[in-house]
């Protein structure tokens, strides 16, 4: 069984441009988070969908941050404008609910913004 | 509020010897689930040993089992025979039936010692 992919692994851009991050989560799997991690703030949950609709989007910082997810297979995570402060590592992760609610992670993207 | 919290930032182990990384946790809730994430330097986080809040029996996976406490609200994790290979971060984390999310702890950072 494939875990969950991500793409790019690694994202270098400039301050302004547009950075689109993708994600396909585990087949049979429901539900699909994405995360941040920085060493100031830690690991935080940016949003969450349950069978491909965002449910909680608390998390992500600013109109900046857009995440959407047609299909059960695919999801994105843009950011437009970037900024250097968004520089991070962003993860995905997946879940089957009920599933002892534990979260499968992708190997995550590193995003610099210089 | 549901806490999740690692008191060692750091912690060193000689390789083969055992290490004991400690987490506590703090719920009102009757059905939820432990688990221990590492990260080694890769960045991917890896799930290591899951703990249902039901069961009394510890989680045991090959050199790593935990010692759960449910009336203390306790869940170390120990790892036997230490490798190379176990040095990382390791994070405790918390998931509730009533609840999609992760609480998690900050985080545990293991050396190895050769």
């Amino acid at each position: 069984d494939a875990g969950v992919i991500q793409s790019p692994r690694h994202e270098v851009t400039e301050m302004g441009q547009e950075v689109t991050l993708r994600c396909k989560p585990i087949s049979g799997h429901n539900s699909l988070f994405w995360y941040r991690q920085t060493m100031m703030r830690g690991l935080e949950l940016l949003i969450y969908f349950n069978n491909n609709v965002p449910i909680d989007d608390s998390g992500m910082p600013e109109d900046r941050f857009s995440a959407k997810m047609p299909n059960a297979s695919f999801s994105t995570l843009k950011i437009q404008p970037s900024e250097p402060r968004d520089s991070a590592v962003y993860f995905c992760a997946s879940r089957r609910t009920g599933q002892y609610n534990e979260q499968y992670f992708g190997p995550g993207t590193r995003l610099t913004v210089t | 509020a549901q806490t999740v919290t690692q008191s060692q930032p750091e912690m060193s182990v000689q390789e083969a010897e055992t290490v004991t990384l400690s987490c506590t946790y703090d719920t009102s809730e009757s059905d939820y689930y432990l688990f221990w994430y590492k990260q080694p330097p890769s960045r991917q986080m890896i799930l290591v040993i899951r703990q249902e809040a039901y069961k009394q029996q510890n989680a045991t996976e090959n050199r790593f089992s935990v010692n759960f406490q449910k009336a203390a609200k306790s869940f170390s994790l120990k790892i036997s025979d230490s490798q190379l290979g176990d040095a990382a971060m390791y994070f405790c984390a918390c998931a509730y039936d009533s609840n999609y999310q992760l609480i998690w702890g900050a985080g545990t950072k293991l050396i190895i010692k050769p």
